[in-house]
């Protein structure tokens, strides 16, 4: 069965330095793999697909298949990046998996 | 366009009463999902709708939970009767066969 894993409940960075949220996954076929956000009091919403290849407020994403990991970046946080980040995995079919979520702190 | 519009946004209710929310998604989008989320988890998938079709209604408790999507467009959930635990953010969302998946702004459930 397909799973996503996001090991850190929590993250706390300073604005400016450099952002790193994990996500794994298990899936032994070809899956598809989002970003979601959702900020303060706001509805979830796609930060970024791996399909799409782009760069979304500055955060990208590369999949690993050999690691089988999906791990979202960004070179410079910013306070505006807190929020709450969860990996989805999506197989053929529509089925979309969610990780357990991290919540992104940017400390001033 | 209002996105997924779900209703209530806040429910209390006492427990063993019954509960439904309401869900009415993007136009045009077939496939429609229900997730719970608990606090402090992810979004755990309760049913996947294509159309009027439930496809993959496997974590739906089925002794007190049911969920309907007459003529494949708008979608309630339903709880009865509710307990303790069953207090939760449920989210709808929708998607066609060329998007990701957008939700609505859920419904939260408390259970006294």
């Amino acid at each position: 069965a397909q799973r996503v894993t996001q090991p850190e409940k929590l993250l706390s960075v300073f604005k400016g330095a450099p952002v790193e949220l994990k996500c794994n996954y298990s899936y032994s076929g070809s899956p598809e793999l989002f970003w979601y956000v959702q900020y303060s009091r706001q509805r979830l919403q796609l930060l970024l697909r791996h399909i799409s290849r782009e760069s979304i407020k500055g955060f990208t994403a590369d999949l690993n298949k050999g690691e089988t990991s999906f791990h979202l970046k960004k070179p410079f946080a910013q306070e505006e990046d807190s929020a709450m980040y969860y990996c989805a995995l999506s197989q053929g079919a529509q089925k979309l998996v969610f990780g357990q979520g991290t919540r992104l702190t940017i400390n001033p | 366009e209002a996105g997924v519009v779900q209703s209530p946004r806040y429910k209390i209710i006492e427990k063993k009463q019954p509960v439904a929310f309401w869900c009415n998604p993007i136009s045009g989008h077939n496939t429609l999902y229900w997730y719970r989320q608990n606090l402090g988890q992810g979004p755990e998938l309760l049913i996947r709708y294509e159309n009027e079709e439930a496809v993959d209604d496997s974590q739906l408790p089925k002794d007190r939970f049911s969920a309907e999507r007459l003529k494949g467009v708008d979608s309630t959930l339903k709880i009865q009767p509710a307990e303790l635990g069953d207090s939760a953010v449920y989210l709808c969302a929708s998607r066609s066969a060329n998007t990701e998946a957008f939700f609505g702004q859920g419904t939260r459930l408390t259970v006294v």
